[in-house]
């Protein structure tokens, strides 16, 4: 059984840095893509960053590029998402998914519950 | 980037009755690459149907997907009361994959 468990979130100041983790269980997990998508309060998905299976290859949304960086460690099954420089646009649950392969544009396939991030002064 | 959006934004229906929910791109979505979620209330979402069609693992066949190119639908057959939630398109076929803004379907 696939299995997705994020932490990490929390309160923080605008400026400040947090680093969210997704402990991966149930698949391979250096064979599949893995990306972080978030859902500010009430509103809808919105995509933020996607890595493949080797780390290779990496994608980010505009709105968090050169202030966020994903990467994964293979050996322990996890992936990470270091944000520094927040604001409180980035409030939001955040979310890490399993896609179907290896290549970065792709559906997901299997969610986890999230981890909150509040941004407020 | 290709827009989706999603009408209608709220569709108030019966258990039991159909669903139709569609989902437009602002360009022409390759491959079919478009994917349908459900998102109950203070849940995470979860995959019904990718490649326009195609129904997720452990999902029953009252959902259906349809379309192509620009236009796409999502249909449940007979709603259950489960079914009673937010739905989103994604697409994938071109970089970055988006989202549209959600279908929610709600108890009438």
């Amino acid at each position: 059984e696939v299995q997705l468990e994020e932490s990490g979130g929390g309160s923080v100041q605008p400026g400040g840095s947090l680093r969210l983790s997704c402990a991966a269980s149930g698949f391979t997990f250096s064979s599949y893509a893995m990306s972080w998508i978030r859902q500010a309060p009430g509103k809808g998905l919105e995509w933020v960053s996607t890595i493949s299976g080797t780390g290779g290859s990496i994608n980010y949304a505009d709105s968090v590029k050169g202030r966020f960086t994903i990467s994964r460690d293979n050996s322990r099954n996890t992936l990470y998402l270091q944000m520094s420089n927040l604001r409180a646009d980035d409030t939001a649950m955040y979310y890490c998914a399993k896609q179907r392969a290896q290549w970065l544009s792709d559906y997901y396939e299997y969610w986890g519950q999230g981890t909150l991030v509040a941004v407020s002064s | 980037e290709i827009v989706l959006t999603q009408s209608p934004g709220t569709l108030s229906l019966s258990p039991g009755e159909r669903a139709t929910l569609s989902c437009r791109a602002s360009q022409s979505v390759s491959n079919r690459n478009l994917a349908w979620y459900q998102q109950e209330p203070g849940q995470a979402p979860r995959l019904l149907i990718y490649d326009a069609s195609s129904r997720a693992t452990g999902i029953p066949d009252r959902f259906s997907g349809s379309g192509s190119a620009t236009d796409f639908t999502l249909t449940i057959s007979r709603l259950e009361p489960g079914d009673f939630a937010v739905y989103y398109c994604q697409q994938y076929g071109s970089s970055p994959g988006t989202f549209g803004p959600g279908t929610k379907v709600d108890i009438k």
